[in-house]
């Protein structure tokens, strides 16, 4: 079982809001880790996003629009990424990303279509 | 303008070797640490190796432990990865990152290169 399960595909439209999830395997908690999250666009590089702990151990990429925010669904065990108001240019992949202790793990990564 | 720009990448055969290097600009590098991070065409994320801003500690994914060397110049401001024992599996576009701090863990990669392409065959 993978460290970090993200679903393969996602669809939402324009104006909408998506909700892309990050779980984490059985056995490790989700409040221990900061998740980060990135967007990859074809043919760029990843971008940060966002990191999410708490609400009181959170962080903004630098440019990156209030409409993308960060939260947990503990029930689930997983980290969440909210895009509110779905714009086409947010057509991309997302990738989560937690750090064990002594490496970093990615997800495999959501493909959202606007 | 911060920038990271790779190069070194290329075809090589499997068992071969390739050194790839990172120059950074529009920053101080010396003060933060830096990771490599690879993507196989099509697929998703791999971190692959990182290094603290000093270059003292240094980090790597197990698919790679032994086979490749990160290093860094800070009087250059250049990142490297010297990659032995290639595999074709290791076939993959290359990325430098720039992490929001002088140690690597638990902080973000907030700045990447635009990517090195890496190719293993015969």
């Amino acid at each position: 079982q993978a460290v970090l399960t993200q679903p393969s595909s996602l669809s939402a439209s324009p104006g909408a809001s998506a909700s892309l999830t990050c779980t984490l395997r059985s056995g490790i908690n989700v409040g221990t880790y900061r998740i980060y999250w990135y967007q990859q666009k074809p043919g760029s590089p990843p971008q940060y996003l966002l990191r999410y702990k708490s609400d009181s151990d959170k962080q903004q990429g630098s440019g990156v629009p209030s409409r993308f925010s960060g939260s947990k669904d503990a029930s689930a065990n997983a980290g969440i990424l909210l895009i509110s108001g779905l714009q086409s240019e947010d057509e991309a992949d997302y990738y989560c990303m937690i750090w064990d202790g002594s490496a970093w793990v990615f997800g495999g990564g959501t493909k959202l279509t606007v | 303008e911060v920038q990271l720009v790779e190069s070194g990448g290329g075809l090589v055969q499997p068992g071969g070797s390739l050194r790839l290097s990172c120059a950074a600009s529009g920053f101080t590098f010396s003060n933060y640490a830096m990771n490599w991070v690879r993507q196989a065409p099509g697929k998703g994320l791999e971190w692959v190796s990182g290094i603290s801003s000093t270059g003292y500690s240094t980090y790597y994914a197990d698919s790679v432990k032994g086979r490749f060397t990160i290093s860094r110049d800070n009087s250059k401001n250049t990142l490297y990865l010297q990659m032995n024992s290639l595999r074709a599996e290791d076939t993959a576009v290359y990325y430098c990152a720039k992490v929001d701090g002088s140690w690597f863990g638990d902080r973000a990669f907030d700045m990447w290169g635009q990517g090195t392409m890496v190719i293993v065959s015969s």
